[in-house]
């Protein structure tokens, strides 16, 4: 299986601060990577696929970027909203698996 | 717009078969590959399998000996089996829809999810 590392696990942040998330893949993946926002209680919506295509309705602050083994999510100004936890999933090769979660808390 | 909806009994017992079904509206199930995936009450996602309507299914290594994912278009339905449950297949079950190119799929659009308990 190929293994996802997310980091870091936690990450406080304020309103308006730069924030990103890396994902890291035990093995090269090329770009078959998508990043998912979950809120408690919820289920995880999609954010970005492809590496860096941003989902129609997901605002533009939101950014993917990497290739190969190392990834990064981007919010480029972070809003009331985003505070949720974050999934990478690589779709390279069975079984489909996911990183751990970076969960962003209000600092 | 499509909607996914998880349903089945939220308690079962350890040893016996996790039964659910996720209905589709909004759209053709013919027309898209669909998958569940868990979460156990505060961790991660697990993809468990996946189904097409012409039968093709895939699911994880670690479950495949367990699990039954079966599709039924006249309904709009697919369902997932889960047999000999232990307290770790306690989580939510999410049905979900995928995108993407033959194999290389992500997944666009997810149900509410249903918490499934095991019980000893």
């Amino acid at each position: 299986d190929i293994q996802m590392t997310q980091s870091p696990s936690t990450l406080s942040a304020s309103v308006g601060d730069r924030v990103t998330i890396t994902c890291r893949a035990s093995q090269s993946i090329t770009n078959w990577l998508a990043w998912y926002q979950q809120k408690p209680g919820k289920a995880p919506k999609l954010l970005i696929y492809e590496a860096s295509s941003l989902e129609s309705g997901v605002p533009s602050r939101f950014s993917g970027s990497g290739s190969g083994t190392e990834f990064t999510l981007t919010i480029s100004s972070l809003q009331p909203d985003d505070f949720a936890t974050y999934y990478c999933q690589q779709y390279d090769s069975y079984p489909w698996t996911f990183g751990q979660g970076t969960k962003v808390e209000i600092k | 717009q499509v909607q996914l909806q998880e349903s089945g009994p939220g308690l079962v017992k350890a040893s016996e078969t996790l039964s659910l079904t996720c209905t589709v509206s909004g759209v053709s199930i013919s027309s898209y590959y669909w998958s569940w995936i868990r979460q156990p009450p505060g961790k991660g996602l697990e993809w468990i399998g996946y189904v097409h309507h012409s039968g093709s299914t895939n699911s994880h290594p670690s479950l495949k000996s367990r699990v039954t994912i079966s599709v039924d278009t006249s309904k709009n339905q697919f369902s997932l089996r889960l047999s000999y449950v232990t307290a770790a297949d306690t989580a939510v079950y999410y049905c979900v829809r995928h995108r993407g190119y033959s194999g290389h799929d992500y997944f666009d659009s997810w149900g509410l999810g249903t918490l499934v308990t095991v019980s000893s």
